[in-house]
């Protein structure tokens, strides 16, 4: 069965420190995996993709094939990153979505 | 041009009635998708409708629940006789029909069953 797993509900840390929020994912096909971000009083948006490589606000991910991990970093963390971010996972076809229940990030001055 | 809209914003009803949610998806996108948020809790995939193509209900909870999409425009999600346990946000998301692409997601409906 599809699942995505994100150990951390809460996760805090300090200005300028490296941050790193934990995804799992259980598929036993070749998916697609996401991070969705969702500020305060804001409508939940993509952060990133693996399919773009992309870096966005100094975040990154890397996916981990053997470990079956997707796990968001971002070497300096700033108080505006707080916020609820979830990792998530499509299917082979691109369209079913699963998420993780999600890890609420505070960063603190 | 105008993002993804839901309405009601929300809505309180009693146990046994049914609920109508109307999600209005970015025009030219044809792909519609519906998450149920229950509180504290991740995004639960619903259903979701690509084009012409059926639409893939497999996360619909229960026979009380249904959707339908008109074209590739508004969507109805449906839930009768409404119990406690449905009480949530639901949350409608769009996209462009290719795959893998960014879903634009709407402010949600937020479900009180009494």
């Amino acid at each position: 069965a599809q699942r995505v797993t994100q150990p951390e509900k809460l996760l805090s840390v300090f200005k300028g420190a490296p941050v790193e929020l934990k995804c799992n994912y259980s598929y036993s096909g070749s998916p697609e995996l996401f991070w969705y971000v969702q500020y305060s009083r804001q409508r939940l948006q993509l952060l990133l993709r693996h399919i773009s490589r992309e870096s966005i606000k100094g975040f990154t991910a890397d996916l981990n094939k053997g470990e079956t991990s997707f796990h968001l970093k971002k070497p300096f963390a700033q108080e505006e990153d707080s916020a609820m971010y979830y990792c998530a996972l499509q299917n082979t076809g691109g369209f079913k979505t699963i998420f993780g229940a999600g890890t609420r990030l505070f960063v603190k001055a | 041009g105008a993002g993804v809209s839901q309405s009601p914003s929300n809505k309180v009803t009693e146990k046994g009635k049914d609920v109508e949610l109307r999600c209005d998806p970015i025009s030219g996108h044809t792909a519609l998708y519906w998450y149920r948020q229950r509180l504290g809790q991740g995004l639960e995939f619903l259903i979701y409708f690509q084009g012409n193509s059926a639409p893939d209900k497999s996360g619909l909870p229960s026979d009380r629940f249904s959707a339908e999409r008109t074209g590739e425009s508004v969507s109805t999600l449906t839930i009768q006789r409404t119990q406690q346990e449905d009480s949530a946000v639901y949350l409608c998301a769009s996209s462009s029909g290719s795959s893998y692409n960014e879903q634009f997601f709407g402010p949600g409906t937020r479900l009180t069953v009494l």
